[in-house]
């Protein structure tokens, strides 16, 4: 496809449990971004990968919160023993490169409940 | 974390109308784009702009980069019905972990017919 792709579109946990939520980047985009969007909020950085480097993970919550990116393309967001604060959408985007001027094409998201 | 302030955060406009709105920061930021986000989606980038001061147009919207670095406005004109959605500031500062974006508040707009 031509734009970034996640899924689950949707996804539904018990406080507990550990979800994993994918993310593909545009093809040829070195730069990924996940974030973090609540209900009527703007979207928060979460983590930054530049190729399968993990340059920046200042914006993740708590230690329950882990991405890679082991083959530099495909991304993964795991969250562990989710809470009910976890509850967001988790948007993912990807630029060409890292250059200020590129853009970052944002995917659909992932809207996360967690009951 | 930290969000931007977006003004006005709703407002309910009549078809045709010039919509405003503007987005302040307590940092300085280096470069200054304005996304809109439809439901169920991602946000999509209508305006990016790069310099202090720079006013930049793209069809009915027109942007511009604060003096100061640490604000933005956003107007459309001749508003229609496709126009209705969320509108997020976001600034970037360049560094050497990456361009990550500071988002605002969102102004969510709505159109009349």
């Amino acid at each position: 496809g031509a734009g970034v792709s996640q899924s689950p579109r949707y996804k539904v946990a018990k406080r507990g449990q550990d979800v994993a939520l994918r993310c593909d980047p545009i093809s040829g985009h070195v730069s990924l971004f996940w974030y973090q969007q609540a209900l009527g909020q703007g979207p928060e950085f979460l983590t930054y990968f530049q190729n399968e480097a993990q340059l920046d993970k200042s914006g993740l919550p708590s230690d329950r919160f882990f991405a890679e990116r082991p083959e530099g393309s495909v991304s993964t967001l795991k969250i562990q023993r989710t809470q009910q604060e976890d509850s967001a959408v988790y948007l993912c985007a990807s630029s060409l490169e890292g250059a200020s001027t590129d853009t970052q094409y944002f995917g659909p998201g992932t809207r996360l409940t967690v009951l | 974390g930290q969000q931007l302030n977006q003004n006005p955060q709703s407002m309910f406009i009549q078809e045709g109308e010039d919509v405003s709105m503007n987005c302040t920061s307590s940092s300085i930021f280096n470069t200054w784009l304005w996304y809109k986000q439809d439901p169920g989606e991602g946000p999509v980038l209508l305006i990016a702009l790069y310099k202090a001061g720079e006013l930049t147009s793209n069809g009915r919207l027109t942007a511009q980069f604060g003096i100061t670095r640490k604000d933005s406005f956003l107007n459309i004109s001749a508003s229609i019905p496709s126009d209705v959605g969320i509108y997020f500031c976001a600034g970037m500062i360049l560094t050497g972990g990456g361009n990550k974006l500071t988002f605002g508040t969102g102004t969510q707009l709505k159109v009349e017919l």
